[in-house]
């Protein structure tokens, strides 16, 4: 089946710093990538839809400078939180689709990235 | 008031309890999502549905597309069932709404 690759499961990094996450999608070509940031106990929120070769579309109150996406191919993208501060702590996590039938699509979650900025 | 909301929020069950989680969305939409989390924070997804009835093992969804309602059934519940399940729709284009979620928590 789909396999979404995503590195690091788990960072700590110092306040100000820039940390990196990747997805790869690593027997498909994804269409689409999806993050998201979840809180302790809270559900899925959407950070920023992308797709291959465009500019992320980020949801409100989500700051572009601020998290970076990049889908430079069909099976990599990446979201580096810059500048990190403490409450940029939280759970990220990624999804990809491809089309499916009936214009319905699979999607396919990466295992998720702690971060912790301290 | 949720776009998608889901009951209960907890669940507590005996191993090999019949398990019912419901979800209810208020938006037109062209699947619903049934999700499942591992304490571990990993999300793998576990079925996909427009219409009808699916199985995969112990786990059932049904949806009824008129009433707004969706169903995952587990059978023979097992400690390792435990998680947290999530109910999300898809609407327009491929993006997804999720529900709360439901912890459920098998016990030996």
């Amino acid at each position: 089946g789909a396999v979404v690759s995503q590195h690091p499961s788990w960072v700590i990094c110092k306040s100000g710093t820039s940390v990196k996450i990747e997805c790869r999608s690593l027997d498909f070509q994804a269409t689409t990538m999806f993050w998201y940031r979840q809180f302790p106990k809270q559900s899925l929120m959407l950070m920023a839809t992308s797709n291959e070769g465009s500019k992320a579309t980020y949801e409100q109150g989500v700051e572009k400078d601020k998290f970076l996406i990049n889908h430079a191919s069909l099976t990599l993208s990446t979201l580096t939180v810059t500048s990190a501060h403490p409450e940029d702590s939280s759970f990220y996590i990624c999804s990809a689709t491809t089309q499916g039938g009936a214009g319905n699509y699979g999607y396919t979650f990466g295992s998720g990235t702690r971060l912790t900025v301290v | 008031k949720n776009e998608v909301e889901q009951s209960p929020q907890n669940l507590t069950a005996q191993e090999g309890e019949f398990i019912t989680i419901n979800c209810s969305y208020s938006v037109g939409i062209s699947a619903l999502h049934w999700l499942q989390q591992h304490p571990g924070g990993g999300i793998v997804s576990l079925f996909m549905l427009s219409s009808g009835k699916k199985k995969h093992g112990r786990l059932i969804a049904t949806i009824n597309i008129q009433e707004k309602h969706s169903s995952l059934h587990i059978t023979a519940s097992h400690p390792r069932d435990s998680a947290v399940y999530i109910c999300a729709v898809e609407a327009s284009g491929s993006r997804l709404t999720f529900g709360e979620g439901t912890q459920l928590t098998v016990n030996p």
